[in-house]
């Protein structure tokens, strides 16, 4: 069955970008039909989606992230990746890979902690 | 962006009972409404889409209804492993998709 597995750097230096990859195991990203996205929580509290991207590279972002946002794709390596830029302790968050459009699918969740 | 209020923040309810959570939406989001149950430590599980139809795998004691800006999450009779935070979130109007603040369904 398909699974979601997100990977990166877990401690982000304020002012920096904050860079996570989803990778995508049984079965294809490029199969068509859905948004792969990004969506986080902050410790103790609710869900928050930043943005989704489509196999052939379409990109979809929350307005209020959209300008240090950036989502890119390799269905080469069927994977995709998040980066956000200029980051603050505000940042810091579980942040999450999922299949959408409605989220039928998620990876585990991996802490992201913005700090000096 | 859609607003997603979700009533009670908690409720308290006793297993085997039957518990109703709300969602209501700031404009008509037609059925395009999911709900989702997150235990701690978990990534959200999606159990209801299009606001009535059960995910894959998710028991019949779980029933959504709803639509335009008014839905429902029932869980008709709550077994111990129910007890969670629910969310709901639309994914008509976008981007954003937006989530509701959840509600946490506790042990009475």
């Amino acid at each position: 069955q398909v699974q979601l597995q997100e990977s990166g750097p877990g401690l982000v230096k304020p002012s920096q970008t904050l860079s996570l990859t989803c990778t995508v195991s049984g079965g294809s990203i490029s199969s068509g039909g859905y948004y792969w996205s990004w969506i986080r929580q902050h410790p103790g509290k609710g869900l928050e989606w930043i943005g989704y991207i489509y196999y052939s590279g379409s990109t979809y972002y929350n307005p209020s992230l959209k300008s240090r946002v950036t989502i890119s794709v390799d269905t080469s390596k069927n994977q995709f990746s998040l980066k956000l830029s200029s980051v603050t302790a505000a940042d810091t968050a579980v942040y999450y890979c999922a299949r959408a459009r409605y989220f039928d699918l998620w990876g585990r969740g991996t802490l992201v902690t913005v700090s000096s | 962006e859609i607003v997603m209020t979700q009533s009670p923040a908690t409720l308290s309810v006793s297993p085997g009972e039957r518990a109703t959570l709300s969602c209501r939406a700031s404009q008509s989001v037609s059925s395009n409404l999911a709900w989702y149950q997150q235990k701690p430590g978990q990534a959200p599980r999606l159990l209801i889409y299009g606001a009535s139809t059960r995910a894959t795998g998710i028991p019949a004691r779980f029933s959504g209804s709803g639509s335009g800006t008014e839905f429902t999450l029932t869980i008709s009779s709550l077994q111990s492993e129910d007890f969670a935070v629910y969310y709901c979130q639309q994914y008509n109007n976008w981007p954003p998709d937006t989530f509701g603040q959840g509600t946490k369904l506790e042990i009475k």
